[in-house]
């Protein structure tokens, strides 16, 4: 049971690159979370997926994009990076919405330059 | 909208109390919580008291809720070296979605 994991762990960007970070749950969790960390502040949300097929945004969701084709994948796209977007992004996922336990992904460090 | 406060840093001596403090706004949150945050790794929950309770005791941990002043303190007794992180509070939006505070660097000094 390897609960939430996140790929890459690391990755440096030119501006105006995309790509895809992944996030992949095994615990059957209908929901699931994608959260950008910035230095000294909380984590806010970018988007939010409540089951396969429904998403929707969060506090921050420009610049982002999610699909969610499955239960265990919620992957986020970045489709033009910006040096905005450097940051911190955990993925986390929950049984029900009331959150009682968000289990979190370790993280991927993103740097755009 | 919501908005959640805490202090930035904490900094304490091994085998001290620890008293991390909360403000936040949305007073029909049902859940408060705390989470922890260890260096590289991603939040880890530490414990949550629901919003009709004044105060739950967790072994080391002490969680009181104050709803008239909007105030969640998290007490961490017999502090250890292994406590250090960062410790974050956070209440559920009327949606269930979570608000996090800053979080607070907890120091623990041998």
């Amino acid at each position: 049971n390897a609960g939430v994991t996140q790929t890459p762990k690391f990755r440096i960007l030119k501006i105006g690159q995309s790509m895809t970070l992944q996030c992949t749950q095994d615990m059957n969790h209908n929901y699931m979370y994608w959260y950008r960390q910035d230095p000294g502040m909380g984590l806010k949300l970018i988007y939010y997926s409540v089951g396969a097929g429904i998403t929707d945004k969060g506090e921050v969701p420009n610049g982002y994009n999610v699909s969610r084709s499955t239960t265990e994948d919620f992957p986020l796209r970045l489709e033009l990076a910006a040096p905005s977007q450097t940051s911190v992004y955990f993925c986390a996922s929950s049984y029900h919405d009331r959150a009682r336990e968000q289990y979190f992904g370790p993280g991927t460090r993103l740097t755009v330059t | 909208g919501e908005d959640v406060e805490q202090s930035l840093f904490l900094s304490v001596r091994e085998g001290d109390s620890s008293v991390i403090n909360c403000t936040y706004t949305d007073s029909s949150s049902t859940y408060l919580y705390w989470y922890k945050q260890e260096p590289g790794a991603g939040l880890q929950l530490l414990t949550y008291i629901f919003s009709n309770m004044d105060m739950k005791q967790d072994q080391r941990l002490t969680v009181l809720l104050n709803k008239k002043d909007k105030h969640l303190s998290l007490r961490i007794a017999d502090t250890q070296t292994g406590d250090s992180a960062i410790y974050f509070c956070a209440e559920s939006d009327q949606g269930g979605k979570l608000i996090f505070g800053q979080g607070t660097e907890l120091s623990v000094k041998p």
